[in-house]
């Protein structure tokens, strides 16, 4: 598959367990947030977002936390299974301007 | 529903030469976003197409340029290529205009320039 970053951050979890993946934004005027999942071989895929108003949003399995303040941005995966292990990234966007992407995370979880 | 596919999948230049990658958005798509990503700067967007016009551009040199036709296809063109140009290059459509549309990526084109 194709390599999406050589030198990632990585956190391994066990399977069932929950997984916080974290992610800091510099741009004190973005107003929108998204999480995404990239796996090998494959473009990124649209996992939740969160705009800017609001703190906390959950979906299936996956919360955001969204802490302006210290421009901080995270996602909880609960009960975590091999088909999470992928590469996260947390990308940001100003007024409806360009995505920043943050570096990405592999989370790799082990049986 | 097909979802956004690129062609070609990988690709192999030399320096100086140019190349041109295409992208085919979903039915219905009007909007097509451009993405380098490489290992040492991560995901940078490119440009971003929308009813055949430019909408939004990243910090890219002049070299990066794109079009899109009428039935949203969008095709991304690189000049005088340089080693620093290797990387996979995605495409990622939306139904309309903006990063707050959801942008569905297609598998990217990996392109290696020797």
């Amino acid at each position: 598959g194709e390599s999406v970053g050589l030198h990632l951050p990585t956190l391994s979890v066990q399977e069932g367990d929950n997984s916080i993946i974290n992610c800091a934004y510099s741009n004190s005027a973005s107003d929108y947030f998204i999480w995404y999942k990239q796996e090998s071989g494959k473009g990124p895929q649209f996992i939740i977002d969160i705009r800017s108003n609001m703190d906390k949003r959950q979906g299936q399995r996956v919360t955001v936390l969204l802490n302006k303040t210290v421009k901080h941005l995270s996602l909880q995966i609960a009960a975590t299974q091999p088909g999470d292990s992928a590469v996260y990234f947390c990308a940001d966007s100003a007024k409806g301007y360009k995505l920043i992407f943050g570096t990405g995370t592999l989370l790799a979880v082990q049986p | 529903k097909a979802g956004v596919t690129q062609t070609p999948r990988y690709l192999i230049k030399t320096r100086g030469q140019q190349v041109t990658l295409s992208c085919s958005p979903i039915s219905g798509h009007r909007s097509v976003s451009w993405y380098q990503q490489t290992p040492g700067q991560g995901l940078q967007f490119l440009f971003e197409y929308f009813s055949e016009t430019q909408r939004n551009k990243g910090n890219f040199p002049g070299r990066f340029s794109g079009r899109q036709f009428s039935n949203s296809r969008s095709e991304m063109n690189v000049s005088t290529l340089e080693l620093g140009d290797s990387a996979l290059y995605l495409c990622a459509s939306s139904l309309g205009q903006g990063p707050t549309y959801e942008q569905y990526f297609g598998p990217g084109t990996r392109l290696t320039v020797t």
